[in-house]
């Protein structure tokens, strides 16, 4: 199968922009969640999807928003960028099974803030 | 959520077994042991998981105590591969979210 892809790779955008990731998850796989990677903040859960819904989400502003469509792809929106949004960007799809689950990463998204 | 204590950094020598503690004092009966690694420049990989038994795979062994309150990731033989950021995570059952720690950097020499 192949594996989690994320679009763009890189990112530039200057503050005050807006910015839209994409998240294929792994075929079969419904569940999608999005995380954050800084070097101070380390890995930060910012939300989960499941069938189309939002499960879960993590201590962020409203300027993070997400959606799921109905083939599991996840897109991740951030309006009006800060310079500390400069992250890189993951996607996991999960496969669950056993009472618990398994999550694959994509590579992420650089995003850089100027 | 429950949080893991880990190590900040380790090293091995290469074609050496690697004992990779985490305690997790706080765990609950439903939380399951989930260990993830971050080489550079890629995003996490799953590892190994378990509830309370042991547990091995393809890539490690997961050595659980018989409180649950620590736990051990083995590499059985290190490679340079190996070199990576080790996290130790507690998963409830119920819940889509990974709390990721800071995780403990190993380092293989050769």
């Amino acid at each position: 199968k192949a594996g989690v892809t994320q679009t763009p790779r890189y990112l530039i955008k200057t503050r005050g922009q807006q910015v839209t990731l994409s998240c294929s998850p792994i075929s079969g796989h419904r569940s999608v969640s999005w995380y954050q990677q800084t070097p101070g903040q380390g890995l930060q859960f910012l939300f989960e999807y499941f069938s189309e819904t939002q499960r879960n989400k993590g201590n962020f502003p409203g300027r993070f928003s997400g959606r799921q469509f109905s083939n599991s792809r996840s897109e991740m929106n951030v309006s009006t960028l800060e310079l500390g949004d400069s992250a890189l960007y993951l996607c996991a799809s999960s496969w669950y099974r056993g009472g618990t689950d398994t999550q694959y990463f994509g590579p992420g998204t650089r995003l850089t803030v100027l | 959520d429950a949080k893991t204590t880990q190590p900040n950094s380790m090293e091995s020598n290469e074609e050496e077994p690697v004992h990779l503690p985490c305690n997790h004092s706080t765990i609950s009966g439903t939380d399951y042991i989930h260990w993830y690694r971050q080489l550079p420049s890629q995003g996490p990989e799953y590892v190994i998981h378990g509830l309370t038994s042991n547990v091995n795979n393809r890539m490690a062994s997961l050595a659980i105590a018989e409180d649950r309150k620590s736990s051990t990731l083995i590499l059985h033989r290190a490679t340079l591969r190996d070199a990576a950021v080790y996290y130790c995570i507690l998963r409830s059952s119920n819940t889509g979210k990974l709390i990721f720690g800071q995780g403990t950097t190993l380092q293989v020499k050769p």
